[in-house]
């Protein structure tokens, strides 16, 4: 049970480029989350699913896209890549309504040029 | 925006000693509550949960205390170690939100040996 993984750990983007986050879960949790770390913002919900096929935005979507075509499986998409955009990514998961903890993945730091 | 915070920044605390880090929140809907902990380098980890009919709950070697009436929570860990160091967050769901975590800045515990 590896819990929450996520791919890749670290990448460089020139300004423009495209690139997909990618998260996996293998405890069959239906909600999956994708998180903005910022030195001394906490995290910052971007997009959030709550179940195969949905997504939803969060606090911060602006520049980002999701998907959930399989539901252990939540891809964040950055289109055209900015140097705000640079950041770790945490995704997280969790259970159905009635077990709120999140899980979190180790996170993808990403340097944007 | 956020609505939740903690106090400190940064908390010292001399090895063997308790731990206290406290949280402010203003969403008086938020019903459920969860302290995490994050290592350098890693995701969030989840060290203990409350929910909003609750005024305490203790866990191994930590305490989450509730007061709803200042809205405000805190974390006591017991007898603190250097595995302790690390950056604590509070977060706040209203579990009629979908059950989005609303994360503060966190609070950075360094232990002194």
């Amino acid at each position: 049970n590896a819990g929450v993984t996520q791919t890749p750990k670290f990448r460089v983007l020139k300004t423009g480029q495209s690139m997909t986050l990618l998260c996996a879960q293998d405890m069959n949790h239906e909600y999956m989350y994708w998180y903005r770390q910022d030195p001394g913002m906490g995290l910052r919900l971007i997009h959030y699913s709550v179940g195969e096929g949905t997504t939803a935005k969060g606090e911060v979507p602006d520049g980002y896209n999701v998907s959930r075509l399989k539901k252990q499986n939540f891809l964040l998409g950055l289109e055209s890549a900015a140097p705000s955009q640079t950041s770790v990514y945490f995704c997280a998961s969790s259970s159905n309504r009635g077990q709120e903890t999140q899980y979190f993945g180790p996170g993808t730091r990403l340097l944007v040029l | 925006g956020e609505s939740v915070g903690l106090h400190l920044p940064t908390l010292s605390v001399q090895e063997g000693d308790n731990s206290i880090i406290n949280c402010a929140y203003s969403n008086s809907a938020s019903d459920y509550f969860i302290w995490y902990k994050q290592e350098s380098g890693k995701g969030p980890q989840f060290i203990i949960d409350i929910r909003s009919n609750m005024d305490k709950r203790q866990g191994q070697r930590v305490t989450v205390l509730l007061n709803k009436t200042v809205k405000h929570l805190s974390l006591q860990i017991a007898a603190t170690q250097p595995g302790d160091s690390a950056v604590y967050f509070c977060a706040e769901i209203v579990t009629s939100n979908d059950y989005k975590l609303s994360f503060g800045a966190g609070t950075t515990v360094t232990v002194r040996a």
